[in-house]
This record gives C-alpha cells, sequence and structure tokens, in this order.
C-alpha cells in the first residue's frame, strides 16, 4: 500500500504571495492532519480533516486554511506569507479504526 | 537534506550498544503515545506505540515504557545500529475524535561506528 504523498516537495515564495500545499492519504484513510516543522517551534499541529470537514484546528492565525475533497486528498492553502513560515510542512493520516498517523515527506517551503 | 535537528540534544552512543531515549510529557490526560523517528529529509516514522492503560510495550529492538505517575515515556533501542541514527520524538494524544497530536522537542540519536 502507497504511503502519504506530498506534493510539491520544495516550494519557494516571496513575502505577501500565497501557496497551496497538497496531501494524497494512504488508501482508506480518511483522517487527514497538518503540522508545521521548524526549529525553534518543533512540529507543531495545523488541523484535522475527516470527511471533508474541519475536525479539529491548532493555534495558527487564519492565513493558514485547508480543505478536503471527497476521496480524501487534502489541501491547505497559507495566504500572505511571512518569513515566518519557512517550515517543513507535514502531513499524516490516519484510519478511522486506529489512532496512529502516518506521515509524508513533507514539503519544504522557503519564503524569501 | 532537511535541519530539523538544530539545537535539539544528542544522545551519542557506540554501535552495538543499547540506548535510551527520554521523554516527559505534558497532558495527564493523554491516552496513547507514539514514538517516531525522523532522518534528515524525510517525514517522521512511526516506531512504536503505546496506551495508558499499559507501561511497557515490545517490538522489534525497541522497548516503549510508560510512567503515568510522573509523566514519563521513554524508548529502549537494542544493539544500536548506524541506521538508528536520526532525531526521535515522542507524541501524545487523546483519543476519540481528536487526533491532535502534540511532540516532544526531538533528541538526535547519533551513533559511533
Amino acid at each position: 500500500k502507497a504511503g502519504v504523498t506530498q506534493t510539491p516537495r520544495y516550494l519557494i515564495k516571496t513575502r505577501g504571495q500565497q501557496v497551496t500545499l497538497s496531501c494524497s492519504p494512504i488508501s482508506g484513510h480518511r483522517s487527514v492532519s497538518w503540522y508545521q516543522q521548524t526549529p525553534g517551534q518543533g512540529l507543531q499541529f495545523l488541523f484535522e480533516y475527516f470527511s471533508e470537514t474541519q475536525r479539529n484546528k491548532g493555534n495558527f492565525p487564519g492565513r493558514f486554511s485547508g480543505r478536503q475533497f471527497s476521496n480524501s486528498r487534502s489541501e491547505m492553502n497559507v495566504s500572505t506569507l511571512e518569513l515566518g513560515d519557512s517550515a517543513l510542512y507535514l502531513c499524516a493520516s490516519k484510519a478511522s479504526s486506529t489512532d496512529t498517523q502516518y506521515f509524508g515527506p513533507g514539503t519544504r517551503l522557503t519564503v524569501l | 537534506g532537511e535541519s530539523v535537528g538544530l539545537h535539539l540534544p544528542t544522545l551519542s552512543v557506540q554501535e552495538g550498544d543499547n540506548s535510551i531515549i527520554n521523554c516527559a510529557y505534558s497532558n495527564s490526560a493523554s491516552d496513547y503515545f507514539i514514538w517516531y523517528k525522523q532522518e534528515s529529509g524525510k517525514g517522521p516514522q512511526f516506531i512504536i506505540d503505546i496506551r495508558s492503560n499499559m507501561d511497557k510495550r515490545q517490538g522489534q529492538r525497541v522497548t516503549v515504557l510508560l510512567n503515568k505517575t510522573v509523566k514519563h515515556l521513554s524508548l529502549q533501542i537494542a544493539a544500536t545500529q548506524p541506521g538508528d541514527s536520526a532525531v526521535y520524538f515522542c507524541a501524545e494524544t487523546y483519543t476519540g475524535a481528536n487526533s491532535k497530536l502534540t511532540f516532544g522537542k526531538g533528541i538526535t540519536l547519533s551513533v559511533r561506528p
């Protein structure tokens, strides 16, 4: 079974731009969570989607948003990019019957 | 590779020795705990998990110990190999509809040949 995939793997943007990241979960997994990883703050929860609905949200500003499609694929969007948004963005998926989240390789976003 | 291990504590062990990585978790309501391993350029990889109704669980070469009294989690790796070199994170959550994982800061394991 294929793992979690994320595209693109690397992105370079400038301040003020917006960006959309994509995540395809493991087949059959309906829960998708997003995390931001930085050297200073570590891994922090952004939000979780289940059956196209946001089920939980972390403490990030409204510039960070997401959505999930009927095939469980998810996207996250960051608008009005700031330098501090430079990070590794990780997506994780989970089957309904378990509690274990499996992570993708991440998208490295650099904001210049 | 990805610089995810900056400013993290480092544990250096000799190849073949046993490694013990410790983690203090924060929420006494957490009932599910996971250890992840992250290599440079990759996402966190599941190693082993444990629920709060257990105090020990063993996998292949790895053992997780849970002490709920002091909110402490440890990962023991037997016969540490060079391929074990990575950053290790503990994560906690309380189960049910909430899937938010709260991660520890991470520890870099360096295996000396």
